[in-house]
């Protein structure tokens, strides 16, 4: 199985900042990989897939990079309902998993 | 509007077994995959299996193949899971998700709200 490896697993930032969150897979996953965001109490969202596109209806300031095994969030100008958990996914190879999660909180 | 309407939640006693449902509207049922996630309290997510409501065939993680059985009705659109043999590390919210194919990889683009599962005595 293709482990996901999250970092950091919370943050602290403040409204207007800018974060990154990072996802290491064990093995190359060829840029298939997602980003989901969940707020406590809720089911995940998509955000991103294939490493880059954005899902529909998620706004401009989230972006993903990465190739590889490296992989990373971006989310510009933090707003107050950005803060919530973060999580990774595989996408490439079954099973599909998702990385432990980074929580953003306000700082 | 794609919609996974989940059943309501669960408090069941150790060793018994428990059937939660996910039942979907707003699209063709029968083409696109249903998986099934686990998350523990406070943990990350788990993949528990899918399956094609088109055909009913079904592939399972394999720590959870003799825990979970998934079937689905097409009649209804409503996909089901069957969770055996309960203990307290069946404690979780379970979803229930729609398989997204970019044309590169699987994806998950809508989930029903989650159904908390209890097991305690």
């Amino acid at each position: 199985d293709i482990q996901m490896t999250q970092s950091p697993a919370s943050l602290s930032a403040s409204l207007g900042e800018t974060v990154t969150i990072e996802c290491l897979a064990s093995e190359d996953i060829y840029d298939i990989l997602a980003w989901y965001q969940q707020k406590p109490g809720k089911s995940p969202q998509l955000l991103i897939y294939d490493a880059s596109s954005l899902h529909t209806g998620v706004p401009s300031r989230f972006s993903g990079s990465g190739s590889g095994t490296q992989y990373s969030l971006k989310i510009n100008s933090l707003q107050p309902e950005d803060f919530a958990s973060y999580y990774c996914q595989n996408g490439l190879s079954a099973p599909l998993t998702f990385g432990s999660g980074t929580k953003l909180e306000i700082k | 509007e794609v919609q996974l309407q989940q059943s309501g939640p669960e408090l069941q006693r150790p060793g018994a077994s428990v059937k939660l449902s996910c039942k979907a509207s707003g699209y063709t049922f029968t083409e696109y995959y249903m998986y099934w996630v686990k998350q523990r309290p406070k943990q990350s997510l788990e993949l528990i299996g899918r399956i094609d409501p088109e055909d009913g065939s079904t592939d399972y993680v394999e720590k959870f193949k003799n825990k979970a059985t998934l079937t689905a009705d097409t009649s209804s659109n409503t996909a089901y899971m069957q969770l055996s043999s309960l203990t307290s590390e069946d404690t979780a919210t379970y979803f229930c998700a729609r398989a997204y194919n970019s044309g590169y990889g699987w994806y998950f683009d809508y989930w029903g709200q989650g159904v908390m599962v209890t097991v305690s005595s």
